[in-house]
């Protein structure tokens, strides 16, 4: 079957835009992550999703970002205003159900460049 | 400070030699631990995990990894590699057991492989 997909695979913005990164996760998983791989660096967790519901956002680096969810499908991850050090690969992944043991099935992840 | 530590920025190996890649963990319990892999332009593919029982897990590839309580280490090996296997090398843990707080990665190891 289809794995996890992100769109647009890269985006070029300017500073002060706003962009809308999307995901969307394997066909009947429930649970949808964010992360965050800046040049070098390791993933940076974001934000979980269980369904719709996102019970815990303090992981988002800041009020200029947020996320949300329809249902149990596309997640949509919004920076406002973006800055320079907001460059970064930003990756989705998708699990059955959210349980540890559950494996996390990572998209290719939309390279973001502001500039 | 919770974390994961993967003392090796990078490894250069011939082919056909064989491979260990380090990871250790500071957690007060032990976490549920993972190793992934990330080839130039692909996304995460995952080569193992630990959750509990037999401390020499298998993974695809002929990678496998040995955990070790006393050590705080979860080490990845491979008796010969192949020159496909260049790529980067995340260790991972689920600190919650619960995949609610998503992964805490390492910043990775990436492998050279020469001819």
């Amino acid at each position: 079957g289809a794995g996890v997909s992100q769109s647009p695979s890269n985006k070029v913005t300017e500073k002060g835009k706003d962009v809308e990164l999307r995901c969307d996760p394997i066909s009947g998983h429930t649970a949808l992550y964010w992360y965050r791989q800046r040049l070098g660096q390791g993933l940076e967790f974001l934000i979980y999703f269980q369904g719709n519901s996102a019970p815990d956002k303090s992981g988002l680096p800041s009020d200029r970002f947020s996320a949300e969810r329809t249902g149990e499908s596309v997640s949509t991850l919004t920076i406002q205003r973006t800055q320079q050090e907001d460059s970064a690969v930003y990756l989705c992944a998708s699990s059955l159900s959210g349980g540890g043991i559950d494996t996390q099935y990572f998209g290719p992840g939309t390279r973001l460049t502001v500039l | 400070a919770q974390s994961v530590t993967q003392p090796d920025i990078h490894i250069t190996v011939s082919e056909g030699a064989s491979l260990e890649l380090r990871c250790n963990y500071s957690y007060g319990a032990t976490p549920y631990l993972f190793w992934y892999v990330q080839s130039p332009g692909q996304g995460l593919q995952l080569l193992l995990k630990y959750f509990s029982g037999d401390t020499l897990v298998q993974g695809i590839k002929g990678f496998e990894a040995e955990f070790k309580r006393s050590q705080s280490s979860f080490n990845l090996r491979k008796p010969s590699v192949h020159w496909s296997d260049a790529a980067e090398y995340f260790c991972a843990v689920d600190p919650a057991g619960g995949g609610a707080d998503g992964l805490t990665f390492g910043k990775g190891t990436h492998l050279i492989i020469q001819p």
